[in-house]
């Protein structure tokens, strides 16, 4: 069974800053099948990225994914105050497992 | 754009049962795999289950397997969770999500979800 561990847990910045959040899976995972969520509080998650580094509609392009195999990143070019969220990085396409990772809290500093 | 509006949340003790229903609008929902998403208030986000397009092949999380049952009604764009002998550790917001075809299955819509409180 894979296990996704995101870091940081918080990440404390400033808008216009840049933000990286990483993702590490327990085992290789096929990158077709991975994807990034953001979620605000009271309202559904929102997909930013899928297949790793695919930007899902409409999402702005100051959001890119990264990676392979076990490390994945997400990296927002500069923040802005609409991206202060927190961040869930996931693996899906199997039949029996759909891992997420625990999340990264992206804070105003 | 489409849209899911969860129902049938609300308080039940621990060992009953409860079901949980999702309307689709806006899209061909016979096209599309169907999941349920669970969050604890203040935790993070776990898959429950899963349905494919035709009600075919349904997959749970171990936490659920036995005590919980998806099924749809493509007639009625409507996907459905039945839950049985809950626990307090089900307590959470239920989401309805689609599972979009061309991001590789990723779960590109989601409602509001509906709340499932276990409690004595």
């Amino acid at each position: 069974e894979v296990v996704l561990t995101q870091s940081p847990g918080t990440l404390s910045l400033s808008p216009g800053d840049r933000a990286t959040l990483s993702c590490r899976a327990s085992q290789s995972v096929n990158s077709r099948y991975f994807a990034w969520y953001q979620h605000k509080a009271g309202q559904a998650p929102r997909l930013l990225i899928y297949g790793a580094s695919s930007r899902a509609t409409g999402i702005p392009d100051r959001f890119s994914g990264g990676g392979s195999g076990t490390d994945f990143t997400l990296t927002i070019s500069r923040l802005e105050p609409e991206d202060f969220a927190v961040y869930y990085c996931q693996q899906y396409g199997t039949s029996t497992r759909v891992p997420f990772g625990g999340g990264t809290k992206v804070e105003i500093k | 754009e489409g849209q899911l509006v969860e129902s049938g949340g609300g308080v039940a003790r621990p060992g009953a049962s409860l079901r949980l229903s999702c309307v689709a609008s806006g899209f061909r929902f016979d096209e599309y795999g169907m999941s349920w998403v669970r969050q604890v208030p203040g935790k993070g986000l776990e898959w429950v289950s899963g349905l494919n397009w035709n009600g075919g092949d349904a997959t749970y999380a171990d936490s659920v397997r036995g005590r919980f049952t998806i099924s749809r009604d493509n007639a009625k764009s409507s996907l459905y969770l039945q839950m049985h002998s809950v626990r307090a550790e089900d307590t959470a917001l239920y989401h309805c999500v689609r599972e979009d075809y061309l991001s590789y299955d990723a779960f590109d819509i989601w409602g509001q979800g509906t709340m499932v409180t276990v409690s004595s």
